[in-house]
């Protein structure tokens, strides 16, 4: 069965310093989204991503966010300048465009940041 | 925020069926419902679909009301391995607090 891809599974950082999360979505989807998940509360809506582009973020995804498809395969997450509270799990998930099933969103099993 | 609302938790004894209620209240008429659930801090997991008919699949079923306002997953025979937290989301893609659902031998 296709699969989301991610890595790092975990990465330690220091504060103020960049991050980079990256994602492999399955192959034909077009639609992709970056979600986090800090200990113990709800998953988050960040940004998502259609045609090269943003089609949405959340007031979460401030400046310090951006994210990228540098090639045809890769979706990246980037973090300028982390803080302590960036410490979370990061989902990517994508999913299809078109037709009864278009919006099930397929998860990646996450990159488990810690900001130290 | 999310459109939908859950109860925090629920119990269920192993073996019986699990019903996890949604609200969704203001939902437009296009818009679908979707079932995932997430075990410990794994990627959450699809588990169902549906538009106005009642669905069925190998995992669940998912009944929805005539007036689309509210759903039940049902989990038909839970398992200890079902224990998860369920989230019931609409089209925008924005995940709630979800109902935790234990599953007790």
């Amino acid at each position: 069965e296709p699969e989301v891809t991610q890595t790092p599974s975990h990465q330690v950082t220091q504060m103020g310093q960049e991050v980079i999360l990256r994602c492999v979505p399955i192959s034909n989807h077009l639609y992709f989204y970056w979600y986090r998940q800090i200990l113990g509360q709800k998953v988050e809506f960040l940004v998502s991503f259609y045609n090269n582009e943003i089609s949405e973020k959340s007031e979460i995804f401030d400046d310090q966010f951006s994210v990228e498809r540098p090639d045809g395969s890769n979706f990246t997450l980037k973090i300028r300048s982390t803080k302590l509270e960036d410490s979370a799990m990061y989902f990517c998930a994508s999913r299809l465009t078109q037709g009864s099933g278009a919006n099930v969103l397929t998860f990646g099993a996450g990159s488990r940041l810690t900001v130290l | 925020d999310a459109k939908t609302t859950q109860p925090p938790s629920m119990d269920c004894a192993e073996g019986r069926a699990a019903n996890l209620p949604c609200n969704h209240s203001t939902i437009s008429g296009n818009e679908y419902v979707y079932w995932y659930r997430q075990i410990h801090s794994q990627g959450p997991q699809y588990i169902i679909h549906g538009l106005k008919n009642n669905e069925t699949n190998e995992m669940a079923s998912l009944i929805i009301t005539e007036d689309r306002k509210s759903s039940t997953l049902i989990l038909p025979h839970a398992t200890l391995r079902d224990t998860a937290v369920y989230y019931c989301i609409v089209n925008d893609m924005r995940f709630g607090a979800g109902t935790r659902l234990t599953v007790k031998p």
